[in-house]
């Protein structure tokens, strides 16, 4: 079966801090990978997804980036948080074809002071 | 543009009612629709996913359904327990395109 990590689960940064968020799926190979932000009281965004390694579509420009350096492997970035990177971030997987069913992981809760 | 709305935005309903939770959508050439479940401070947990060629789908106390030409999903569900409570979420996959376009939920409270 399938299974999606993330680390952190909690993460307090101060503006202007780096940030580096992990993804990591087992069970698979060649996974679509997603990276959507949830703001308090506000839906999910998409914020970047991957169809391959090094394959990076970003939907939203801002101060985050996105990276896949192994197959099953999804890393956030940013090289200086803002106040507004605030939010809960989940990572995703789906197959590569088929339905798409989108799996989430357990997210981590960013909280930038 | 592809818009999903679910109302209510809030429910709160007795145990052991049934139920029943709306998606709307519209633009009806959808490839499939999803239905996700999201407890506080958690990720989202897949329910059911339903394809634009089918009219149901059924898991345990849980069915949801697609009128594709009214634009309409619902999801239903039988014998409402208090751990039915969560933020219910419903995604619209167009063509096949990667990306899910999402309603914004429904927070449903189960009172024992």
């Amino acid at each position: 079966s399938q299974t999606i990590h993330q680390w952190p689960a909690t993460l307090v940064q101060p503006v202007g801090s780096p940030l580096s968020l992990e993804c990591t799926v087992e069970g698979t190979s060649n996974p679509n990978l997603y990276w959507y932000r949830q703001a308090a009281g506000r839906g999910l965004q998409l914020l970047f997804y991957s169809v391959g390694i090094g394959q990076i579509s970003s939907e939203v420009p801002q101060n985050l980036s996105a990276s896949r350096p192994q197959d099953r492997q999804f890393i956030l970035s940013s090289k200086k948080l803002l106040l507004s990177d605030s939010g809960f971030y989940l990572c995703a997987w789906s197959r590569d074809s088929g339905t798409y069913e989108q799996y989430f992981g357990p997210g981590t809760r960013l909280t930038v002071t | 543009k592809q818009e999903v709305t679910q109302i209510p935005a809030a429910l709160s309903v007795p145990e052991g009612e049934n139920l029943v939770l709306n998606c709307s959508f519209t633009d009806s050439a959808i490839y499939n629709l999803q239905w996700f479940r999201q407890d506080p401070g958690k990720g989202l947990t897949s329910l059911l996913l339903i394809q634009s060629s089918q009219r149901e789908q059924t898991s345990g106390r849980l069915n949801a359904s697609l009128d594709k030409s009214s634009g309409r999903s619902t999801l239903y569900i039988a014998a409402s327990q208090p751990g039915d409570s969560a933020t219910y979420l419903c995604a619209v996959n167009m063509d096949s395109n990667y990306q899910l376009i999402w309603g914004a939920g429904t927070k449903l409270i189960i009172k024992p």
